[in-house]
């Protein structure tokens, strides 16, 4: 079957602009999250939602950054007044349910802010 | 709090030889831990893990790692490198109480193999 996917792949903008990255995740799979991994580093984990709701957003940086999942399946990551070290690629990830089952990446989207 | 550590980010072997892939971890409460793959320009694959099961894990592509709760470790090894198998490698931990699961990445290890 599908697996999980990320559009776009890639994303250029300019410092100060808004973007949004779109996640579809497995069918199925209740349990959703985003990740960020700059060069050389691991990913790191940003927000994840069971079903529709947030249940943890603690890895959000600061304010800018925002994501929904208003039927709890396609999420959208929101990054308001980009800056340069926004840059790195954004990973999404699903799972069937959440807590201790594997989570299916997706290709992610790499950002690039100029 | 959670965290990992992996030695080396970067290991090379030749084909043929062992491999060792050392990942160590901090958690207060019991873990799942997890080994993951990434190929160049592709996402992360599942390699195994643990979930309080059995402490030796058997993962694809003859890839194994031994939780040693004594150690906090969780090193991943192969008997023999295939030249397939040159890679960046995660070790990933997760709380196993009800915290929705997140994982907490180490920074990788890259995989080199020659010939």
């Amino acid at each position: 079957g599908a697996g999980v996917s990320q559009t776009p792949s890639n994303k250029v903008t300019e410092k100060g602009k808004y973007v949004e990255l779109r996640c579809d995740p497995i069918s199925g799979h209740t349990a959703l999250y985003w990740y960020r991994q700059s060069l050389g580093q691991g990913p790191e984990f940003l927000i994840y939602f069971q079903g529709t709701g947030a249940a943890d957003d603690s890895g959000l940086p600061n304010d800018r950054f925002f994501a929904v999942r208003p039927e709890g399946s396609v999420s959208t990551l929101k990054i308001q007044r980009t800056e340069r070290g926004d840059s790195a690629v954004y990973l999404c990830a699903s799972s069937f349910t959440g807590q201790g089952d594997t989570q299916y990446f997706g290709p992610g989207t790499r950002l690039t802010v100029l | 709090a959670q965290s990992v550590t992996q030695l080396g980010s970067h290991v090379s072997v030749s084909e043929g030889a062992l491999v060792l892939l050392r990942c160590n971890y901090s958690s207060s409460v019991p873990p799942y831990l997890f080994w993951y793959v990434q190929y160049p320009n592709q996402g992360l694959q599942l390699l195994l893990k643990y979930t309080s099961a059995a402490t030796l894990v058997k993962g694809i592509n003859g890839f194994e790692a031994e939780f040693k709760k004594s150690e906090t470790s969780f090193h991943l090894t192969k008997p023999s490198a295939h030249m397939s198998d040159a890679a960046e490698y995660f070790c990933a931990v997760s709380s196993s109480y009800n915290q929705g699961g997140k994982l907490i990445f180490g920074q990788g290890t890259e995989l080199s193999v020659k010939p």
